[in-house]
């Protein structure tokens, strides 16, 4: 079993929907969870960071970590075209582990 | 802010060439930073871990006579891809960890395109 799932779509949504990317995971050592974003051809940027359960808010951004169930969440409100990207989560303990990724193309 | 550079972003060799790739963590120290290998559409793929002032942790299958890491200073850690063949042509990344900090907060450089021929 792979330490972390994530659906790597491709997604597509209309502009100014709501989208909902999920990962689960297995390891219960997991503390720290993040969410990246890729462009094409470009290195991931830091979106969201997350310490043991809750959620956190910024901008259109939300991330929601369920450790009970062992899933993460990340919504963004009011989707925009340049959303458009890759978007990796990623968590840590004592080791640092990728999704693969996932697609995400909001149409105008 | 937390900027990570590398250089060069693209680079095209011929195939026996070695091949240097530079990350600097331009705004803040980074005993550790990472480089990863991303083929398209795939995920990133650690290849090594880089402390600075001590030998690079590799991963399991990664050569660590083909790629050769160097973390001389708190701010530069370099990857050299030796004698390069066609299949290390790929998308390579380097992220730095803000000194001090969990692993929770690694910054990713743009990355650096190489094209082997």
């Amino acid at each position: 079993q792979k330490e972390v799932e994530q659906d790597p779509g491709p997604l597509s949504v209309p502009e100014g929907a709501i989208v909902s990317l999920n990962c689960t995971y297995s390891n219960s050592a997991f503390q720290y969870f993040m969410w990246y974003r890729q462009y094409s051809r470009k290195g991931p940027e830091l979106l969201m960071y997350t310490y043991s359960s809750g959620n956190k808010e910024d901008g259109r951004f939300t991330a929601q970590v369920d450790k009970s169930s062992k899933y993460i969440s990340l919504f963004i409100r009011d989707s925009q075209p340049s959303d458009s990207a890759t978007y990796l989560c990623a968590m840590s303990g004592n080791q640092f582990y990728f999704g693969t990724g996932t697609s995400l193309t909001v149409i105008p | 802010g937390a900027v990570v550079s590398q250089h060069p972003s693209w680079v095209i060799c011929k195939s026996g060439t070695s091949v240097k790739i530079e990350c600097r963590s331009l705004d803040f120290q980074a005993t550790t930073m990472f480089w990863y290998r991303q083929f398209p559409k795939q995920s990133l793929m650690l290849m090594a871990t880089s402390n600075e002032g001590s030998k690079a942790t590799y991963e399991q299958g990664v050569e660590k006579d083909k790629f050769l890491i160097n973390h001389a200073s708190l701010t530069l850690s370099t990857l050299t891809v030796t004698s390069a063949h066609p299949e290390d042509s790929s998308f390579y990344i380097c992220s730095a960890q803000k000194t001090g900090t969990a692993q929770e907060t690694q910054y990713f450089g743009p990355g650096t395109r190489l094209l082997v021929l």
